[in-house]
């Protein structure tokens, strides 16, 4: 079945840019029926939408997030990534990617989701 | 921004017992199309977020059916008609409707007498 399994460092200084990837295997990121999306929970908080994107690279992000945040995707390797800017402390947080149901239609449920990775922001 | 809210923020229910869950928007969900873009997950002690239902009253593949939803417009309901020590853990509510951004309700922490 398909699963979605988060990378990247654990440890990130201020100022600098947080980079995670979210490898999909059991099936194709390429399929027309999904988004493929980047949710994130500090610790004992609730869950914040980052951004979505769609195969073919259409993309939409939280404009709360948007002047920091560039998700991408690669086909090729079956992955798509996060890159955060500018993190503060603010940003140390659980970060889940998941597959989004919508495809060609409106954006729906996030219905399968990755184990999640924790990064802290900190010198 | 559509703002979720949830009540209670906490609950703590006998097993076997059932228990609900209230989420209002603080605009209507229901979209054009005739869908209403609102969703309900369970996220267990150290785990991710799990789907349980969509679209207001339909649940997920593999989600027991003493899990329902109801609702409509900006008014909704999860309700646990026996609950079970498995059932433990913070629910949220979720709506799509907007894009951007999706937004989740703050949670509610549900746990065992």
């Amino acid at each position: 079945q398909l699963q979605l399994q988060e990378s990247g460092p654990g440890l990130v200084k201020p100022s600098e840019t947080l980079s995670l990837t979210c490898t999909v295997s059991g099936g194709s990121i390429s399929s027309s029926s999904y988004y493929w999306g980047w949710i994130r929970q500090p610790p004992g908080k609730g869950l914040e939408w980052i951004g979505s994107i769609y195969y073919s690279g259409s993309t939409y992000y939280n404009p709360s997030l948007k002047s920091r945040v560039t998700i991408s995707v690669d086909t090729s390797k079956n992955q798509f990534s996060l890159k955060l800017s500018s993190v503060t402390a603010a940003d140390t947080a659980v970060y889940y990617c998941a597959r989004q149901e919508g495809g060609s239609g409106w954006p729906g449920a996030f219905d399968i989701w990755g184990q999640g990775t924790m990064v802290t922001v900190s010198s | 921004d559509i703002v979720m809210t949830q009540t209670p923020l906490s609950l703590s229910v006998t097993p076997g017992q059932p228990a609900s869950i209230s989420c209002k928007s603080s605009q209507s969900l229901l979209h054009s199309d005739g869908k209403t873009y609102l969703y309900w997950y369970l996220q267990k002690p150290g785990q991710p977020p799990q789907l349980l239902i969509y679209e207001v009253s339909n649940r997920f593949s593999g989600v027991p059916d003493r899990f329902s939803g109801s609702g409509s417009g900006t008014d909704f309901t999860l309700k646990i008609s026996r609950v079970e020590a498995e059932d433990v853990g913070v629910y949220y509510c979720m709506q799509s409707i907007q894009l951007p951004p999706f937004t989740f309700g703050p949670g509610t922490k549900v746990d065992i007498k």
